[in-house]
Order: C-alpha cells, then structure tokens, then sequence
C-alpha cells in the first residue's frame, strides 16, 4: 500500500465553486500535514501546515486533519481562475522528509 | 518575502558529466533539503541536512550524489557522474523548523 494516496483528478470546477482536495495516508507516525501549490514547471508553494486534527483556515482556503481516520482535505471557498494549479498534499515525519501525494490537477473556468 | 534561489534554472549535461546543482536557502533556516520531480511524477526527497552534517537521506541519494554547505549562505547538491535517469527537476528547500518547508523555483536537469 502507497504512503500517501491523491487522486490526480484533473478536476474541473466554475469560478466561484468550492474545492474540495484530498489525501489518505497509511503510516500514522506522520507529525506534519501540509498542501502545496504547484504551477507547471514551478517549485512547490506552501499553502497550508498543521500539526494536528482539526480545521485551520486561512482565507478562502481550509484545511482539515482526521488523524484517525488518516485523512486530510484542503477546502478552496470561492474558487478563482488563478486557482487554476496542481495541489499536493505532503506529509512529514521527524527529520523532514515529506513525502508527497501525486498532486491533484484544478481547472477554474471563468 | 524570503526566499530559496536555486542556480542554474536549467543545465544540460553529456551522461556522466559532473553537475553542481547550488542554493541559497533562507537566511535564518537551520534546515536545508533537496527533493527532485521526474516529469509527471512525485516530489520525491533526497536528503536533510542540519548542523553541517546530513540528517537523513533516501535510497534514491547514492554515491553518486554528495551535498555541501561550503560557506554561510550557499548550500550545493552534486552529482558525480549523471545517468539519463538522474534527468528532472531538482528542488532545493529550507525551513526554520520541521514542519513549514519553502521550497525553491527548481534547476531543470536534462542529461543527454
């Protein structure tokens, strides 16, 4: 069974949707659940970190851990054709070492 | 805002070329990383490297691969003799703690 599990979609919306992103993980040691945004060809901008269960927001973006459910999601309210990226999930141990979803592929149409 | 440069943004090299692939982390992050992308695949990690030394590393980080902080700024992955297979995009990152790591704008490696 994979480490951390995304479904590449692509995943098509209109402008003004909500998102809903999400992984599932298999190794419960991990301490660090973030999502990254990632243009073509471009390196991974952070987005949004958390240490444990529970929501955290930030803007039109919410991310959610179900640490026993070994589940995280990310919510985008409101969704922007700027939007328009591949979303990873990554999750993190002890020295660092994130591993990485496949990534999810967003189009925004306007 | 900060940020992690990474030099060249693109190199093509001959197969078993030796390439030096250089960072400049944020400046107050204790944590230096590289990952690399394969086109269309996973981020994946290479190796962590803190207080000078390296912290961990993966399968994929052999022999062939070293890394470096030669000064108080720069922080250097090289790759002695490249494969065809070491062909992706090298991400250089840095945090100031285990969980927000920043990552690089990437060096595109083709090798030939």
């Amino acid at each position: 069974q994979k480490e951390v599990e995304q479904d590449p979609g692509p995943l098509s919306v209109p402008e003004g949707a909500i998102v809903s992103l999400n992984c599932t993980y298999s190794n419960s040691a991990f301490q660090y659940f973030m999502w990254y945004r990632q243009y073509s060809r471009k390196g991974p901008e952070l987005l949004m970190y958390t240490y444990s269960s529970g929501n955290k927001e930030d803007g039109r973006f919410t991310a959610q851990v179900d640490k026993s459910s070994k589940y995280i999601s990310l919510f985008i309210r409101d969704s922007q054709p700027s939007d328009s990226a591949t979303y990873l999930c990554a999750l993190g141990g002890s020295q660092g070492n994130l591993i990485f979803g496949k990534g999810t592929k967003l189009s925004v149409k306007p | 805002e900060p940020e992690v440069t990474q030099t060249p943004s693109h190199q093509v090299t001959q197969m078993g070329q030796e390439v030096i692939l250089r960072c400049v982390p944020i400046s107050n992050h204790l944590y230096f990383y590289w990952y690399r992308q394969i086109l269309g695949q996973k981020v994946e990690f290479l190796v962590s490297f803190y207080n000078n030394e390296i912290s961990e590393k993966s399968e994929i980080f052999d022999d062939q691969f070293s890394v470096e902080r030669p000064d108080g700024s720069n922080f250097t992955l090289k790759i002695r003799s490249t494969k065809l297979e070491d062909s992706a995009m090298y991400f250089c990152a840095s945090s100031d703690d285990l969980g927000t790591i920043y990552f690089g704008e990437g060096s595109w490696l083709t090798v030939v």
